[in-house]
């Protein structure tokens, strides 16, 4: 089985300032790790993806992500926010295998991104 | 490029009436996968189905029932609504099992 923590639940940045959402996971098996964004009142859109290769990955509006494997993690950071940046972001991991029997996401409780003006 | 699918976009019940989900996966995905979004929650996973067979299974209450059909599209049938039944019911669909899950807008169901 697998778990995801997110350590925290609301995150308030100043509009330009850097910030990172923290993500940790366990998992007996290895993983694909995800970074969901979900506006308010919206769906799930993802917003970037590690599979294998690089452990930094980038999505194409300015967040990265690095996976860290000796410590379980799957940090999310962005150097300069902006205001429409203001979303719930949810870290998830899923089985890298179908060979593991589960091919159900994983998701933390979500981190609440408010980007103040 | 399409997307998933999934109808109706909100539904209001009463308590104890029966509600059915749609979801119409992205063109040549064959499985399906479905997630329920309780109010301030994290999404849960329900239950999923490659090549129309369930494939795996979550906190799906026994209320609940799903299938997928021959052309792939999946319905959630839920019996005797509860009002913590009221959440967000997101549909998602993926090329084969555990790979990259792409997720439909939701069914927003409020139970009355």
């Amino acid at each position: 089985a697998q778990s995801v923590t997110q350590l925290d639940s609301q995150v308030p940045v100043f509009e330009e300032a850097p910030v990172e959402l923290r993500c940790n996971y366990s998992s007996s098996v290895s993983v694909y790790l995800f970074w969901y964004v979900q506006y308010p009142n919206q769906g799930l859109q993802l917003l970037l993806k590690y599979l294998s290769g690089s452990t930094l990955v980038e999505s194409i509006n300015g967040f990265e992500a690095e996976f860290n494997k000796s410590q379980t993690s799957f940090h999310l950071r962005k150097p300069s926010v902006h205001i429409s940046d203001t979303a719930e972001y949810f870290c998830a991991v899923i089985p890298s295998y179908s060979g593991a029997g589960s091919y159900q996401l994983t998701f933390g409780k979500g981190t609440k991104l408010s980007v103040i003006p | 490029a399409a997307g998933v699918i999934q109808s109706p976009r909100h539904l209001i019940k009463e308590k104890r009436e029966t509600a059915t989900l749609k979801c119409y996966p992205i063109p040549r995905h064959d499985t399906v996968y479905w997630y329920q979004q309780g109010p301030g929650q994290d999404p849960q996973f329900l239950i999923s189905f490659y090549e129309k067979m369930q494939s795996d299974k979550g906190s799906i209450p026994d209320r609940f029932s799903a299938q997928q059909f021959s052309d792939y599209h999946s319905e959630l049938n839920m019996s005797s609504l509860e009002l913590g039944d009221s959440a967000l019911y997101f549909c998602a669909s993926s090329l084969g099992a555990s790979n990259e899950q792409f997720f439909g807008p939701g069914t927003r169901l409020t139970v009355l």
